[in-house]
C-alpha cells in the first residue's frame, strides 16, 4: 500500500502570510495526487486533483504543484476562511491513502 | 442539486454487524465511482473503500478487508456498507462521497455527504 506523508502536522499562520503544505508518497504516483480542505464539524471539501488542477469556484490563492513522489500545497495570501485541516490523497492504486493531515491554525 | 445522505449508523457491539446506506439525488448515480470514506473522533481521513459505476472494480482498506463489503444499487440510486465483525476501532463518521468519473482510481471524490456515526461499544 501506498504512505502518504505530510509535513508539517500543524502550522501558526497570520492573514496575508504565505504557506506550503508538503505530501510525500511511499513510491511514484504520477499526479494522481488531490487536495481537501475540512473545517471543524463538515464534510471534507474537494481543492485540487490531479496535483495542478484547481476545482472550480476554489479561489486562485490556492495552487499546487509536484509529480512522482512530492507535491505541495501553497496559499499564496491566507484568509480568515484558510484556517482548516488539509488532506492530500493519493488514487494512483487503491486504497486511496490519505495523508495524516495538516492544521492550519490563526497565529 | 447533488446531494448524498447517509444512514445506518448506530451504537452497536463489538463482533456485531450494520448496514450503512448513502441515498443519492441530482446526478445520474450510475455515471459515476462511489466511496466511503471514515474519520474517527479527532482523528484524519481513512479511506475504506470504493467501488466503480458498474460494480465491476472495487477495493478496500487492508483495516476492513474481509469484514466489510461495499456494493451499489443503482436502480435505486444507493450506495452501501455491509460491516460485520466489528471491532473498537470501527468506530468513526462514515461519510459517503461521490467520484468525479466511473472509474475507482485516478480521479478525485467532488461531493461528500455529511456523515453517519458508527459507535462500537458494549
Amino acid at each position: 500500500d501506498i504512505q502518504m506523508t505530510q509535513s508539517p502536522s500543524s502550522l501558526s499562520a497570520s492573514v496575508g502570510d504565505r504557506v506550503t503544505i508538503t505530501c510525500r508518497a511511499s513510491q511514484s504516483i504520477s499526479s494522481y495526487l488531490n487536495w481537501y480542505q475540512q473545517k471543524p464539524g463538515k464534510a471534507p471539501k474537494f481543492l485540487i486533483y490531479a496535483a495542478f488542477s484547481l476545482e472550480s469556484g476554489v479561489p486562485s490563492r490556492f495552487s499546487g504543484s509536484g509529480s512522482g513522489t512530492d507535491f505541495t500545497l501553497t496559499i499564496s495570501s491566507l484568509q480568515p476562511e484558510d484556517f482548516a485541516t488539509y488532506y492530500c490523497q493519493q488514487t494512483y492504486n487503491t486504497p486511496h491513502s490519505f495523508g495524516q493531515g495538516t492544521k492550519l491554525e490563526i497565529k | 442539486e447533488v446531494q448524498l445522505v447517509e444512514s445506518g449508523g448506530g451504537l452497536v457491539q463489538p463482533g456485531r454487524s450494520l448496514r450503512l446506506s448513502c441515498a443519492a439525488s441530482g446526478f445520474t448515480f450510475d455515471d459515476y465511482a462511489m466511496y466511503w470514506v471514515r474519520q474517527a473522533p479527532g482523528k484524519g481521513l481513512e479511506w475504506v473503500s470504493g467501488i466503480n459505476w458498474n460494480s465491476g472494480t472495487i477495493g478496500y482498506a487492508d483495516s476492513v478487508k474481509g469484514r466489510f463489503t461495499i456494493s451499489r444499487d443503482n436502480a435505486k440510486n444507493c450506495l452501501y456498507l455491509q460491516m460485520n465483525s466489528l471491532r473498537a476501532e470501527d468506530m468513526a463518521l462514515y461519510y459517503c462521497a461521490k467520484g468525479s468519473s466511473g472509474s475507482v482510481s485516478y480521479y478525485y471524490m467532488d461531493v461528500w455527504g455529511k456523515g453517519t456515526t458508527v459507535t462500537v461499544s458494549s
